[in-house]
């Protein structure tokens, strides 16, 4: 079974820019999230998605936003970016129905984004 | 104060050695706790869930919970140079959560 993928891996793009990024989840998974990684920060979730409704929401700025499609595959979208956007940004893939378990996640390689 | 703390090392311990990674939490409403490895390069995968608090074995791995100290451990017996990673401890308040909490991570090198 395939794992999670995330595209593109390597990024770097200019303050005040907009960027995207895309995962796609396990085959059968409906939920995805997406945390960010920083060394100052750590692992910090961001959102979660599950059948193209963003179920839950970290404590980022509106700049942050996502979406995710029929397939169950998601983007997140960062607009007007700002040197400390500079990060790893993983997605974790998971079934999502009820009766799931918060450790039944699955993590992708992340996509290093760096804003100069 | 951060809810959940954990000491970002860099812990470099010989091949063989008992290797002891700790965090603490401040919220009380975090009832699931989990231990990630992190490789250079690649996402954070699984290595130990716990529920209560107690002891929880896994091969060398031994996941340990103190809910009334708020404080969770995992040992690392007989550690080897493949164990060198970051290790994640992580947390969420319900079950079917997958809003994890976690600590910032332990570099670990284990020198062989």
């Amino acid at each position: 079974k395939a794992g999670v993928t995330q595209t593109p891996r390597y990024l770097i793009k200019t303050r005040g820019q907009q960027v995207t990024l895309s995962c796609s989840p396990i085959s059968g998974h409906r939920s995805v999230s997406w945390y960010q990684q920083t060394p100052g920060q750590g692992l910090q979730f961001l959102f979660e998605y599950f059948s193209e409704t963003q179920r839950n929401k970290g404590n980022f700025p509106g700049r942050f936003s996502g979406r995710q499609f029929s397939n169950s595959r998601s983007e997140m979208n960062v607009s007007t970016l700002e040197l400390g956007d500079s990060a790893l940004y993983l997605c974790a893939s998971s079934l999502g129905t009820s009766g799931g378990l918060s450790y039944e996640q699955y993590f992708g390689p992340g996509t290093r984004l760096t804003v100069t | 104060q951060k809810e959940v703390e954990q000491d970002p090392g860099p812990l470099s311990v010989p091949e063989g050695a008992i290797v002891s990674l700790n965090c603490t939490y401040s919220n009380s409403a975090f009832q699931y706790f989990m231990w990630y490895r992190q490789y250079s390069r690649k996402g954070p995968e699984l290595l130990m869930y716990t529920y209560s608090s107690g002891n929880k074995e896994d091969g060398r791995f031994t996941a340990q919970v103190d809910k009334s100290s708020k404080y969770i451990s995992l040992f690392i017996r007989d550690s080897q140079p493949s164990d060198s990673a970051t290790y994640l401890c992580a947390m969420s308040e319900r079950a079917g959560s997958y809003q994890l909490t976690f600590g910032k991570g332990t570099k670990l090198s284990v020198i062989p």
